[in-house]
């Protein structure tokens, strides 16, 4: 069935440093792509989301690509904290149907 | 607001019980999803409600699966009997979204153990 995945289990990076996450999906007729973070012992929070006809978007500190050529998705931190430590989810939406969630990524940052 | 509040936290059962979870939604939204996550099969959409009716039941398990949302302000996920595979975290959120949704608002979740 078509789903969302992401291509790395783990990324660890240097405070300070910007981190990139990627994500393959496979559902060409998704209306969104959204970005979540989940901390440990919470549930999943929203961070940023864009429209299919979309290339970029910006919020504050982060920026989602989408590249609809290679169906990749990625969501760039830029100045990674110890508070961005975490496990990230691309997730897609196909209008009138709930979220569906890829596999996440964790995020460790590196005082 | 106090966001979506779940209960029970932790639910610890043998195996053959009964077990209810419970839900409160962000008041005034519409929309609202079960989801269980678990480390082999990452998050899954078990089922959502749009205006208190259940639009799509798909990924419910099986039958021992029961979800309710009477109003607008509670929703219950049941599974009877319960079994050991069912151990899992339980999220429930909600949504203001119209036709898309791109934002869900999740509970702490419930961690399931059945033993």
């Amino acid at each position: 069935g078509e789903s969302v995945g992401l291509h790395l289990p783990t990324l660890s990076v240097q405070e300070g440093d910007n981190s990139i996450i990627n994500c393959a999906y496979s559902n060409s007729a998704s209306d969104y792509f959204i970005w979540y973070k989940q901390e440990s012992g919470k549930g999943p929070q929203f961070i940023i989301d864009i429209r299919s006809n979309m290339d970029k978007r910006q919020g504050q500190r982060v920026t989602v690509l989408l590249n609809k050529t290679v169906k990749h998705l990625s969501l760039q931190i830029a100045a990674t904290q110890p508070g961005d430590s975490a496990v990230y989810f691309c997730a897609e939406n196909i209008k009138r149907r709930a979220l569906t969630f890829g596999s996440g990524t964790r995020l460790q940052v590196q005082p | 607001d106090a966001g979506v509040i779940q209960s029970p936290r932790h639910e610890v059962t043998e195996m053959g019980q009964e077990v209810t979870l419970r839900c409160k939604p962000i008041s005034g939204h519409n929309s609202l999803f079960w989801y269980r996550q678990t480390m082999m099969r990452g998050l899954e959409l078990l089922i959502y409600f749009n205006n208190n009716v259940p639009i799509d039941d798909s990924g419910m398990p099986e039958d021992r699966f029961s979800a309710k949302m009477p109003n607008a302000s509670f929703s219950t996920l049941k599974i009877q009997p319960s079994e050991p595979r069912d151990s899992a975290v339980y999220f429930c959120a909600s949504s203001s979204g119209g036709s898309v949704i791109t934002e869900a608002f999740f509970g702490q979740g419930t961690r399931l153990t059945v033993v």
